[in-house]
């Protein structure tokens, strides 16, 4: 068992470009989301999806779009980076009920210039 | 709208000695959870304890224990027997029942002198 994979690790980008940030989790979860980690502010929600086929925003999902492409996978996509999307960036998955724990990747350490 | 606050950026403790983490946090709902994660160098997030708001028994977990005061809406962690190995970043959270997201605070980055 992997647990929750995300790749790249690293990344740097140039103000106005995209990329795809992957997610895939081998547990069998139903539920997965992406946070974003700033200094001094914790982490916090951008999108999640509850179940296969649905998405929903978070706390902060300006700038960004996700897809849940099956039940293992789900994507963060940035259209046109930013410099305030240098972050690092977690997905993470739960099981199924509402008290499952989430279970977390290792990061994506984002840099835009 | 739920939140959690760590007052304390920034704590110590000497190795082998005991350290309360402090949170607080402010929910709407009855029915609710709260953890404590920690974050050591290599970024990976770590369960360290979970508790259910509708037990009185504080839970614990070998060196980690909580102390959960509801009425507060208070919940530390207290580590004893400090180890170098416990030297992270600490997160506290708590679930947001509508698709089972979380709240974070903003972390305690604990240091632990040999």
């Amino acid at each position: 068992n992997a647990g929750v994979t995300q790749t790249p690790k690293f990344q740097v980008l140039k103000t106005g470009q995209s990329m795809t940030l992957q997610c895939a989790q081998d547990m069998n979860h139903n539920s997965m989301y992406w946070y974003r980690q700033d200094p001094g502010m914790g982490l916090r929600l951008i999108y999640y999806s509850a179940s296969e086929g649905t998405t929903d925003k978070g706390e902060v999902p300006n700038g960004y779009n996700v897809s849940r492409l099956n039940k293992r996978e789900f994507s963060l996509r940035l259209e046109s980076a930013a410099p305030s999307q240098t972050s690092v960036y977690f997905c993470a998955s739960r099981r199924a009920g509402r008290t499952d724990t989430q279970y977390f990747g290792p990061g994506t350490r984002l840099t835009v210039l | 709208a739920q939140t959690v606050t760590q007052s304390q950026p920034e704590m110590s403790v000497q190795e082998a000695e005991t350290v309360t983490l402090s949170c607080t946090y402010d929910t709407s709902e009855s029915d609710y959870y709260l953890f404590w994660y920690k974050q050591p160098p290599s970024r990976q997030m770590i369960l360290v304890i979970r508790q259910e708001a509708y037990k009185q028994q504080n839970a614990t977990e070998n060196r980690f224990s909580v102390n959960f005061q509801k009425a507060a809406k208070s919940f530390s962690l207290k580590i004893s027997d400090s180890q170098l190995g416990d030297a992270a970043m600490y997160f506290c959270a708590s679930l947001y029942n509508q698709g089972g997201k979380l709240i974070f605070g903003q972390g305690t980055e604990l240091s632990v002198k040999p």
